[in-house]
């Protein structure tokens, strides 16, 4: 069956470093998403990509994140200089249309030390 | 950023309990409400996308129920069994492209 994966599945990394998050999405799928879960809170939404440029994004997806998809398969979400408040765990999901259901990968996660 | 109300927070039933939990969101500008299931160390997996008032769905022992005019969804499990143990997230999209998640609704089912 097809799936979202997901890389690295665990990161750490000093505060003010650079990070990118790594998914490939379902092949045929045109809409791809970022979420986030920092522990013990609810998952909230990044950003949504779709035809190739940000179609929404939330007030957490400041000017230190970014996404591109850069060769038609990879969705990557870089984080350009980390704070501790960043360490949470990273969702990739994509979709095939805006009506139907969410595939998720089995998340990324970030600690900033 | 519209909130999307789950309660109760954590729920722990007996095995063979039935059980069910709420969702609450804005009636206004809605376009469709889902339902996941989140087993620790996994991913979200839908169970349900329902977009009409007065859905009603079911896979197996789930069932969920749709109000859009009051803005309430209803999860039921009958029969919990132990591996029907996770959190279970209910997510409303009202326009636009983002699902906007509540905090969730821990189930402990225990034999």
């Amino acid at each position: 069956e097809p799936e979202v994966t997901q890389t690295p599945s665990h990161q750490v990394t000093q505060m003010g470093q650079e990070v990118i998050l790594r998914c490939v999405p379902i092949s045929n799928h045109l809409y791809f998403y970022w979420y986030r879960q920092i522990l013990g809170q609810k998952v909230e939404f990044l950003v949504s990509f779709y035809n190739n440029e940000i179609s929404e994004k939330s007030e957490i997806f400041d000017d230190q994140f970014s996404v591109e998809r850069p060769d038609g398969s990879n969705f990557t979400l870089k984080i350009r200089s980390t704070k501790l408040e960043d360490s949470a765990m990273y969702f990739c999901a994509s979709r095939l249309d805006r009506s139907g259901e969410l595939f998720f990968g089995e998340g990324s996660r970030l600690t900033v030390l | 950023i519209l909130n999307v109300e789950q309660s109760p927070q954590s729920l722990h039933v007996q095995e063979g309990d039935s059980t069910n939990f709420t969702c609450s969101f804005p009636s206004s500008n809605f376009y469709a409400l889902h339902w996941y299931r989140w087993e620790t160390a996994k991913s979200p997996e839908a169970l349900f996308v329902m977009t009409l008032n007065g859905d009603e769905k079911k896979k197996g022992r789930i069932s969920a129920t749709l109000n859009t005019k009051e803005g309430y969804s209803y999860l039921y499990i009958k029969g919990s069994q132990p591996e029907d143990s996770a959190t279970y997230l209910c997510a409303f999209l009202f326009s636009g492209y983002a699902l906007n998640f509540g905090k969730g609704t821990s189930l402990l089912v225990t034999p």
